[in-house]
């Protein structure tokens, strides 16, 4: 079946420790990419996007992702986490021949020990 | 705030009730989508509509399940006989046509008893 694939369902970090959120898509076609993220008590929030372009895209609050169309990747990365970024990290991805919906990954939940 | 809003944020009922669930969404937003989040999972499809016209519905999406948007700006949800597996989080996320990119309310928690 088509989706979308994030690697971990938890991480545990310190502060100051670098991050790496894997995400893997199935779909052969064009995609838009997302990097969604739902802080505690929040709504989901667009962390950052790519559509087309340079692969590496920079988002919001120091966050970056790298599109890897060769691996049907697009994992999510930050040099040094914060304990403000704890929350839940989703991957989603719009396959173009499928119409305008997102689909999601099951999510991260990532949580930054001060 | 003009962001997306939903209403009620919190449903409980017994099984076999109806429901109904509102969305308002960003007001120059044409394109309307409704999501399903449960415990551990990522938001899954629904359906959405583009102005009134609803142009896709998921196979999750049973025929107790019935979602309107009648003039183009606000929809309902609405969820007849509810089960128990109907318990979810229902997010609401609007969006202008053709951005790929989805502005999401807070979400409606049903659980039904």
């Amino acid at each position: 079946a088509q989706s979308v694939s994030q690697h971990n369902h938890h991480v545990i970090l310190s502060e100051a420790a670098s991050l790496e959120l894997g995400c893997n898509y199935s779909y052969g076609g064009t995609v838009n990419l997302f990097w969604y993220v739902q802080y505690p008590g929040q709504h989901l929030q667009l962390l950052l996007k790519y559509f087309s372009g340079d692969p590496l895209v920079k988002g919001i609050k120091g966050f970056e992702a790298e599109f890897i169309k060769s691996k049907f990747s697009f994992n999510l990365r930050k040099p040094s986490v914060q304990w403000s970024d704890t929350a839940e990290y989703f991957c989603a991805v719009t396959p173009l021949e499928y119409g305008n919906k997102l689909v999601f990954g099951a999510g991260t939940i990532l949580r930054v020990k001060s | 705030d003009t962001g997306v809003s939903q209403d009620p944020r919190h449903k409980i009922t017994k099984r076999g009730q109806n429901v109904t669930f509102r969305c308002d969404p960003i007001s120059e937003h044409n394109r309307l989508y409704w999501y399903r989040q449960t415990l551990g999972q990522g938001p899954e499809f629904l359906t959405y509509f583009q102005n009134e016209a609803q142009l896709e519905k998921s196979r999750l999406l049973s025929d107790r399940f019935s979602a309107e948007r009648p003039k183009g700006s606000f929809s309902t949800l609405e969820i007849q006989r509810t089960e128990q597996g109907d318990s979810a989080m229902y997010l609401c996320a609007s969006s202008r046509e053709n951005t790929g990119e989805l502005f999401f309310g807070e979400g409606s928690r049903l659980t039904v008893l």
